[in-house]
């Protein structure tokens, strides 16, 4: 458990609407990921974030952006939400040191 | 880019029995980790392997990592209700501390 908590936890929103997704982690882990979930899928890379300022992008960035403006925050946005974003967007941390990552509760949000 | 195959998709069984399931890939790994998720909650880290042929048990599971470098197998004993959940593969090249996601396995427990 590395702290991690993540906010909302649940939301639906229309689709047009800007959303952002907030993970937060009191560890002072280096790297942050944000992944979304949908069934037969497993779970896809976004972005990811390897220092404050340090982002880079998923196998499925199209449609969102990040920023990480402090350690412990990392901020998934939607700039336009769309039905096929409607998943369950899960965060996840890592010191570096190894290649383990944990995992914060999910998001689960709905796009109308 | 890179294939990873996780098998079985789901899996229905009966308390007691044991449980097997694994990962191939067509690329080499350094890392080999295995995470359940349960209903409504994040991947949990059950056991991590990092070195080709290795083999680690942690209480009724055990894993290992192929001595190829492009496989791995966690198996379960003597099953209990609360092992129910979404079982994944996760490997890394190690390079840019990026995991890949299998696509899981469902595991079912009947009591």
């Amino acid at each position: 458990d590395a702290g991690i908590t993540q906010s909302p936890r649940h939301k639906v929103t229309e689709t047009g609407t800007p959303v952002t997704l907030r993970c937060h982690q009191t560890e002072n882990h280096r790297y942050m990921y944000w992944y979304r979930q949908d069934p037969g899928h497993g779970l896809r890379l976004i972005h990811y974030s390897y220092g404050v300022k340090d982002t880079d992008k998923g196998e499925v960035s199209d449609g969102y952006s990040v920023s990480r403006s402090k350690t412990e925050d990392f901020l998934l946005t939607l700039e336009s939400a769309t039905s096929s974003q409607t998943s369950v967007y899960f965060c996840a941390t890592t010191g570096g040191n190894t290649d383990t990552q944990y995992f914060g509760p999910g998001t689960r949000l709905t796009v109308l | 880019g890179q294939q990873l195959n996780q098998s079985p998709q789901s899996m229905f069984i009966q308390e007691g029995e044991d449980v097997s399931m694994n990962c191939t890939s067509s690329s080499i790994f350094n890392t080999w980790l295995w995470y359940k998720q349960d209903p409504g909650e994040g991947p949990v880290l059950l056991i991590a392997l990092y070195k080709a042929g290795e083999l680690t048990s942690n209480g009724r599971l055990t894993a290992q990592f192929g001595i190829t470098r492009k496989d791995s197998f966690l198996n379960i004993s003597a099953s209990i209700p609360s092992d129910v959940g979404i079982y994944f593969c996760a490997p890394s090249s190690g390079a840019t501390n990026k995991l890949i996601f299998g696509t899981g396995t469902l595991l079912a427990v009947q009591p």
